[in-house]
């Protein structure tokens, strides 16, 4: 267990549809991160929040929007669902310390769009 | 920017070395170094920083060339749990703290 809690592992939906996902960052940990991850293009950045402020976007596109919770859990929202949007999708936490240990990745959501 | 991983995949026989690099055309404040098993999420393993001495834990270690913005990861007498798919991941000088990832770099370590 890495300490960051992602929620649901698999989730099978339509086009068309909204979901969101859920993350608990590592306890003590200001920064959270999501990352799409498909077979052909990696881990790509979408966002980035620290202490429930927006601090950087990436390709992150207009149907999906996060936001980040005074007790400091975040979700995902996806909406309008394509069949493009199936892919694994990550949560990482932070707090980049001098002590830090880099990203602490969740197990992720794979999210499946029939 | 994304970064540029080399190789994109590398295959070695138990006790092999490998290097795995990764340049930027950006000015990078640090990199990270991430290995992804199949189906499991990615597990840091270290972290370089501009200014910073090379980093090494057991036979896999790192280097940052700050002119050139590239580093590589060395893994040396490579044991079959080296197998994975090995990302870096940048940060920009100035930037959020936010990793731009690479495709990755799939080692795969046989008997």
């Amino acid at each position: 267990d890495s300490g960051v809690t992602q929620t649901p592992k698999h989730l099978i939906t339509a086009t068309g549809q909204r979901v969101t996902l859920r993350c608990s960052p590592r306890s003590g940990d200001l920064s959270v991160y999501w990352y799409q991850q498909s077979l052909d293009q990696g881990l790509q950045f979408l966002i980035q929040y620290y202490n429930g402020e927006e601090r950087a976007k990436g390709n992150i596109l207009e149907r999906f929007s996060a936001q980040q919770f005074p007790d400091l859990h975040s979700e995902l929202n996806l909406s309008s669902l394509e069949l493009g949007d199936s892919a694994l999708y990550f949560c990482a936490s932070s707090d980049f310390s001098p002590a830090n240990y880099g990203y602490t990745f969740g197990s992720g959501t794979r999210l499946t769009v029939v | 920017q994304q970064p540029v991983q080399s190789p994109q995949a590398v295959i070695l026989r138990e006790g092999e070395d490998a290097v795995i690099n990764c340049s930027s055309s950006k000015a990078l404040y640090s990199v990270h170094w991430y290995r992804q098993k199949h189906g499991e999420a990615p597990v840091f393993l270290m972290i370089l920083l501009k200014g910073g001495e090379q980093k090494g834990h057991d036979k896999i270690s790192a280097s940052f060339n700050e002119k050139k913005q590239q580093s590589s990861l060395y893994l040396t007498a490579s044991q079959l749990s080296y197998s994975g798919t090995y990302f870096c991941g940048t940060e920009e000088q100035g930037g959020s703290e936010k990793l731009v990832f690479g495709k990755g770099t799939k080692l795969t370590v046989n008997p």
